[in-house]
């Protein structure tokens, strides 16, 4: 298996939803990262998980809570989203060992709030 | 800090020409550098990379030298087709800590292949 899987593909939500985003993976990579997209952008990273801990937070709102509950999934917890909070949302795995390596993304999740 | 430039789109070619996307590098130390290609509704692909320099990263007819002297990574393919059409990404690697990574990206160059 060499797909990472996101779950919704779509996701509307209002402004007072709580929601969450959903990533799984199988490659054994120990590293995993959410990115968000606007359109015409390039990816902006948000935050990483190294061996289930989280490495780097990108100074992100206190809105998006990021879980890692295991070596294979990793969930990002919305609530209290805003309208500028639209956008694609990317969950990409890693081995940790290297960074020659890439990325391996999933194919997003297209977050609407409204 | 570091940072990735690439030329501007969009690109318009016509089948079987020949393109170049150009990408230039600022880093510390010595980075990975990365393709990647973005189609339509879809995540990013890794297209190719390359960990050090004089490296040659290829894939699908596309090539990329990892250029130290000049600090580039220009794409290059011989023949595009109409399913190249995309959006491609020069990246390159920060290591940080001690798990995981952070790559950046440049803006992004907009491919059009017409038939």
């Amino acid at each position: 298996d060499t797909e990472v899987t996101q779950t919704p593909k779509h996701l509307v939500m209002g402004m007072t939803n709580k929601k969450s985003l959903k990533c799984e993976q199988h490659m054994g990579h120990r590293a995993m990262y959410w990115y968000k997209q606007k359109a015409k952008k390039p990816p902006e990273l948000m935050f990483v998980y190294s061996y289930e801990k989280l490495s780097i937070n990108e100074s992100v709102p206190s809105r998006f809570s990021p879980e890692c509950p295991n070596s294979s999934l990793l969930n990002l917890h919305l609530h209290a989203l805003q309208p500028e909070d639209s956008a694609l949302y990317l969950c990409a795995s890693s081995g940790a060992g290297g960074d020659g390596y890439g990325y391996t993304f999933g194919s997003g999740t297209r977050l609407t709030v409204v | 800090g570091n940072s990735v430039t690439q030329m501007e789109g969009p690109v318009t070619l016509s089948e079987e020409a020949f393109l170049t996307i150009n990408c230039t590098y600022t880093a510390t130390g010595y980075p990975s550098l990365f393709w990647y290609v973005q189609y339509p509704g879809e995540g990013l692909q890794l297209l190719l990379k390359a960990t050090k320099a004089d490296d040659k990263g290829s894939n699908k007819g596309f090539e990329a030298t990892y250029r130290k002297e000049t600090t580039s990574f220009h794409l290059e393919k011989g023949s595009v087709q109409v399913s190249d059409s995309a959006v491609y990404f020069c990246a390159l690697s920060d290591r940080r800590g001690t798990g995981g990574f952070k790559t950046i990206f440049g803006a992004g160059t907009r491919l059009f292949v017409k038939a």
